[in-house]
């Protein structure tokens, strides 16, 4: 079975400054892939980047970057020139596929990040 | 750009009445899914669709609940009888294809049950 696991609830950030929002995960597959998600207050899940297990280098999509650590299990994503519209809820999730070849995302608890002008 | 659409976006309903959400997912997309989030958790797989076919529904709590996607494109979840514990966001999101890592979201629904 899949885990995801984010233990920053809530974290704060300077706008203009960079910040981390911290992932771990568990899975006993060798091919698998780790998203980002963002949830403003309003709702809708917005999805911000991917990294594949396989992949060879850390991926990248503007301001946000993927720390992806396959030793250590973690998929960290950082943000850089933190912005006041990047306030939400980030979730970070992992898909495997099934027996049945269908992929199945399992989601962390999220961390809501407050950018502070 | 297309997006998926669901109604309501938002629903109040008393305990043991009945309730349905309904999904369009982005034309061409095989696989649809829904979600329930409850507050401060993250989504939840309920129930996952390939066509019209059921591909997964084993975390859906099939005594209340039920889902179909008759002719393999819009989808409508319900909850029957509706308790309080199924207050929650119900999130709709389709792909192109099962494998395909790319889900798109719908604005989902918000229940609460009174």
């Amino acid at each position: 079975a899949q885990k995801i696991t984010q233990t920053q609830p809530g974290m704060f950030v300077q706008e203009k400054e960079a910040v981390t929002l911290d992932c771990t995960y568990d899975t006993s597959d060798q091919s698998y892939g780790l998203f980002w998600y963002k949830q403003p207050s309003s709702g809708e899940m917005i999805f911000l980047i991917y990294q594949g297990s396989y992949d060879e280098q850390n991926a990248t999509e503007g301001r946000y970057s993927l720390n992806f650590q396959k030793a250590r299990k973690s998929a960290n994503l950082v943000i850089s020139a933190s912005q006041l519209g990047d306030s939400a809820m980030y979730f970070c999730a992992m898909r495997a596929l099934n027996s049945g070849g269908y992929q199945k995302v399992t989601f962390g608890t999220g961390t809501k990040l407050q950018v502070i002008p | 750009e297309a997006e998926v659409a669901q109604s309501p976006r938002y629903k109040i309903t008393e305990k043991s009445q009945a309730v349905a959400f309904w999904c369009d997912p982005i034309s061409g997309h095989a696989t649809l899914y829904w979600y329930r989030q409850i507050l401060g958790q993250g989504p939840e797989l309920l129930v996952q669709f390939q066509d019209e076919s059921v591909v997964d529904d084993s975390q859906l709590p099939k005594d209340r609940f039920s889902a179909e996607r008759l002719k393999g494109v819009d989808s409508t979840l319900k909850i029957q009888p509706a308790e309080l514990g199924d207050s929650a966001m119900y999130l709709c999101a389709s792909s192109k294809h099962p494998t395909k890592y790319e889900q798109y979201f719908g604005p989902g629904t918000r229940l609460t049950v009174t």
